[in-house]
């Protein structure tokens, strides 16, 4: 268990509407993802933040944006929802894998968002 | 485009037996690999992290073979509860920080 949450679960929304999702995380971990998931294609990476109020862009960033504010909350904002944005997204850590000496990613349970 | 190429399957298997699938990268500078399973509408989960000599949990074993830019997982003696998606995962540095390459899967089934 990573100590993830993710919130809401489910979210059906209209197209142009804004849509925040939250993720929080207890364990005081400097970085944060967001990823989103297709059927076809691996997890793709929507932004990422690396502390307090320091993000940056991932492959597939165009029509999000995120803050954090608090080291333990990550925000992803979909300014004006598209059903192109209809996906899973997940919320991930970073986090040590064990026996390797390196890091890896460890995720929170998912929101499923539909655009209508 | 850096890649991570997998089979989707569905790879249909009885319970009991053995069932190996690849994972191919396209990126020779990767430095890390991973699997991860995840089950149906749930998230992804570390399976286990991927040796350069190969490494053994139980029943599984993963195999990474630089030269040919794959890696590999066997499962033996499947279980019924072995039924998921097996996600491969690259693991590439980007300037000072680093980013995980992800492959679509393969989706495995264990029959009774």
């Amino acid at each position: 268990d990573a100590g993830i949450t993710q919130s809401p679960r489910h979210k059906v929304t209209e197209t142009g509407t804004p849509v925040t999702l939250r993720c929080h995380q207890t364990e005081n971990h400097r970085y944060m993802y967001w990823y989103r998931q297709d059927p076809g294609h691996g997890l793709r990476l929507i932004h990422y933040s690396y502390g307090v109020k320091d993000t940056d862009k991932g492959e597939v960033s165009d029509g999000y944006s995120v803050s954090r504010s608090k080291t333990e909350d990550f925000l992803l904002t979909l300014e004006s929802a598209t059903s192109s944005q209809t996906s899973v997204y997940f919320c991930a850590i970073r986090g040590l894998a064990g026996g390797l000496g390196t890091d890896t990613q460890y995720f929170g349970p998912g929101t499923r968002l539909t655009v209508l | 485009r850096k890649e991570v190429e997998q089979d989707p399957g569905p790879f249909n298997v009885p319970e009991g037996a053995t069932v190996a699938f690849n994972c191919t990268y396209s990126n020779s500078a990767s430095q890390s690999f991973f699997w991860y399973r995840q089950d149906c509408r749930k998230e992804p989960k570390l399976l286990m992290s991927v040796y350069s000599s190969g490494n053994e949990d139980g029943r599984f074993t993963a195999q990474l073979n630089r030269a040919s830019q794959y890696i590999s997982l066997l499962i033996r003696d499947s279980k019924l509860s072995d039924s998921a998606t097996y996600l491969c995962v690259v693991k590439e540095r980007v300037d000072s920080n680093y980013q995980l390459i992800w492959g679509a899967g393969t989706k495995l089934i264990i029959k009774p």
